[in-house]
């Protein structure tokens, strides 16, 4: 019955590796997104998708790629990690670009 | 660019106490949606209240309101007979419908035996 799931919900992994974080909503939604929270709790929006189409990117490195095989998934994939990337990130999706939905994140560590 | 502001970093309030969370925003749009997330230590962000720009009834939930001022872009939000499990960081946000949302920095609110 999960609305929004996220794999893994915690990753530590090396710096300079490539990993994915993968994101599913069986809300049947419009609209996907990605947030990052830092240390500070601070959330920014990372991307977001509406009908497989990117209509927001929040100056985000190029290391940092969304993926969408289709209207319930939005997998982020991140290359060449960094140690600044050190994050919760969060999934979340809206009904036609109103309240969102979140997941319940992934704690991503860089060492 | 639309900026939310909460002013208060930390607030606690004792166990069956009403406490208020400040938030402030700041836009030159008339039509828009304000809400507020709540943040529990498990870090699952939870939807508590959301309230549309165009009504001037203040939205309510349960213990939950709202004190919508819109000519002062002010949204507060009034937790009544706060509980333990009321304890998390609260999260206001501004959204224009079809644009992303918005978050301020974020209240941390302790209920207290």
């Amino acid at each position: 019955d999960t609305a929004v799931s996220q794999t893994p919900k915690y990753l530590v992994t090396q710096m300079g590796n490539d990993k994915s974080i993968k994101c599913e909503q069986n809300l049947g939604h419009d609209t996907m997104y990605w947030y990052k929270q830092d240390s500070k709790k601070f959330l920014k929006i990372m991307f977001s998708y509406n009908n497989k189409e990117l209509i927001i990117n929040e100056t985000v490195p190029n290391r940092f790629s969304p993926k969408s095989p289709d209207k319930a998934h939005l997998n982020l994939h991140i290359n060449s990690l960094e140690l600044g990337d050190s994050a919760v990130y969060f999934c979340a999706s809206s009904p036609s670009n109103l309240e969102q939905y979140f997941g319940p994140g992934t704690r991503l560590t860089v060492t | 660019a639309q900026t939310v502001t909460q002013s208060q970093p930390e607030m606690s309030v004792q166990e069956a106490e009403t406490v208020t969370l400040s938030c402030t925003y700041d836009t030159s749009e008339n039509n828009y949606y304000l809400f507020w997330y709540k943040q529990p230590p498990s870090r699952q962000m939870i939807l508590v209240i959301r309230q549309e720009a165009y009504k001037q009834q203040n939205a309510t939930e349960n213990r939950f309101s709202v004190n919508f001022q819109k000519a002062a872009k002010s949204f507060s939000l009034k937790i009544s007979d706060s509980q333990l499990g009321d304890t998390a960081m609260y999260f206001c946000a501004f959204m224009k419908q079809g644009h992303d949302m918005r978050f301020g920095a974020g209240t941390r609110l302790t209920v207290k035996p």
